[in-house]
């Protein structure tokens, strides 16, 4: 009963490619994000849908796209793969901020993306 | 927007000791102040939040206290034992929801 979950969680990939990963959460969260942490353990937003609309776009090339289906999903499409984009991506979800939830963010396990 | 800065990078403690994480923020809207922990290979997991209507929380061996005047919150950590082991992370809420991480520190508890 994992409550977010990303797959994959390995992808090694060429310098070129195109690659998608994908994210569901069965938490009936209102808010999905992506997140990315390079090697230095940083963890910055990337994007956040809130009921399927983008909220938050980042200062991220746009060969990242992000695509939700519907508020449990919130997959993340790269075209043109680039070495730099060798890092872990979280996904994550949260409900929307009240008084008594806060705005707690909930991750999923990483995907791990090596471009060689 | 919103910048949160962490200190220290590292810190290394005794067993036993305790640890002190200090985050500073920009943003004096900002509401909500959550420590994640990090285990090596794991996801990021909430520990501990506080919100700008309290200035003190404490969990077990945990707290954190907020100075919303000066804009810092802290971890403290009392009697910290092997499995504390872990990268800390403090962040700051704007009233949009939108959460700014800090660098993250790196604990490491020698037995």
């Amino acid at each position: 009963d994992t409550a977010v979950s990303q797959t994959p969680k390995y992808l090694v990939t060429q310098m070129g490619n195109d690659k998608s990963i994908k994210c569901e959460q069965n938490l009936g969260h209102d808010t999905m994000y992506w997140y990315k942490q390079d090697s230095k353990k940083f963890l910055k937003i990337m994007f956040s849908y809130n009921n399927k609309e983008l909220i938050i776009n980042e200062t991220v090339p746009n060969r990242f796209s992000p695509k939700s289906p519907d508020k449990a999903h919130l997959n993340l499409h790269i075209n043109s793969l680039e070495l730099g984009d060798s890092a872990v991506y979280f996904c994550a979800s949260s409900q929307d901020g009240t008084e008594l939830t806060g705005n707690t963010i909930y991750f999923g396990e990483g995907s791990w993306l090596t471009v060689v | 927007g919103e910048n949160v800065e962490q200190h220290p990078s590292t810190l290394s403690v005794q067993e036993g000791d305790s640890a002190v994480i200090k985050c500073t923020y920009s943003d004096s809207a900002s509401n909500y102040f959550p420590w994640y922990k990090q285990e090596l290979g794991k996801r990021p997991q909430l520990i501990i939040d506080i919100r700008s209507n309290v200035g003190e929380k404490k969990d077990q061996r945990i707290a954190v206290t907020l100075n919303k005047t000066a804009k810092h919150f802290s971890l403290h950590i009392t009697e910290t034992q092997p499995e504390d082991s872990a990268v800390y992370f403090c962040a700051a809420a704007d009233s949009w929801g939108k959460l700014q991480f800090g660098a993250g520190t790196q604990v490491v508890v020698t037995p």
